[in-house]
């Protein structure tokens, strides 16, 4: 079984829906929890981050994270083309730099 | 602040040629990663580096592949000699430390082994 288990996708929507991306992991030593966004041909940056189960915001972006059932989300609500991209969970002990990434899910937004 | 910067961005050679791909990590970030990154396997971690120094290099495939880092300001990942199988977006990336902080990566070097 991988760490870090996520859908591949790819995954379409129209313009305006509510995306909600998951991933589940099986270390529960993990303790921070990251999303990142990846546009084609480039590098992935950062999106969310956060080390504690509950819901964080940023704009029309939410992480969640439960950490009983070792399972973290990501929601974009309003979606727009330009979150056409590949969002990869990224999730480490904290104890360490290492990160443990997702494969990543491809979303395309429509308009 | 130039961020992490990699070259060459794309790079196609024949197989058996050596293939040296070059990072420079952000000014003050004190560990640094190489990534590859595949449709099939997604992102996998190769090798890292703490303090220039090789910390944990068992994602490196095989011996055809080897990584330096002879500075804080730049790093190489060599593959020799090269095979179709090599070809995939590697990707260096770097971290500022402390506990919480998540890594910074580059735009990636594109190679294709032909």
């Amino acid at each position: 079984q991988k760490e870090v288990e996520q859908d591949p996708g790819p995954l379409s929507v129209p313009e305006g829906a509510i995306v909600s991306l998951n991933c589940t992991y099986s270390n529960s030593a993990f303790q921070y929890f990251m999303w990142y966004r990846q546009y084609s041909r480039k590098g992935p940056e950062l999106l969310m981050y956060t080390y504690s189960s509950g819901n964080k915001e940023d704009g029309r972006f939410t992480a969640q994270v439960d950490k009983s059932s070792k399972y973290i989300s990501l929601f974009i609500r309003d979606s727009q083309p330009s979150d056409s991209a590949t969002y990869l969970c990224a999730i480490n002990t904290g104890t360490a730099s290492k990160l443990t990434f997702g494969t990543g899910t491809r979303l395309q937004v429509t308009l | 602040d130039a961020g992490v910067i990699q070259s060459p961005r794309h790079e196609v050679t024949e197989m058996g040629q050596e293939v040296t791909l070059r990072c420079k990590p952000i000014s003050g970030h004190n560990s640094l990663f190489w990534y590859r990154q595949t449709m099939m396997r997604g992102l996998e971690l190769l090798i890292y580096f703490n303090n220039n120094v090789p910390i944990d290099d068992s994602g490196m495939p095989e011996d055809r592949f080897s990584a330096k880092m002879p500075n804080a300001s730049f790093s190489t990942l060599k593959i020799q000699p090269s095979e179709p199988r090599d070809s995939a977006v590697y990707f260096c990336a770097s971290y500022p430390g402390g506990k919480g902080n998540t890594i910074y990566f580059g735009e990636g070097s594109w190679l294709t082994v032909v």
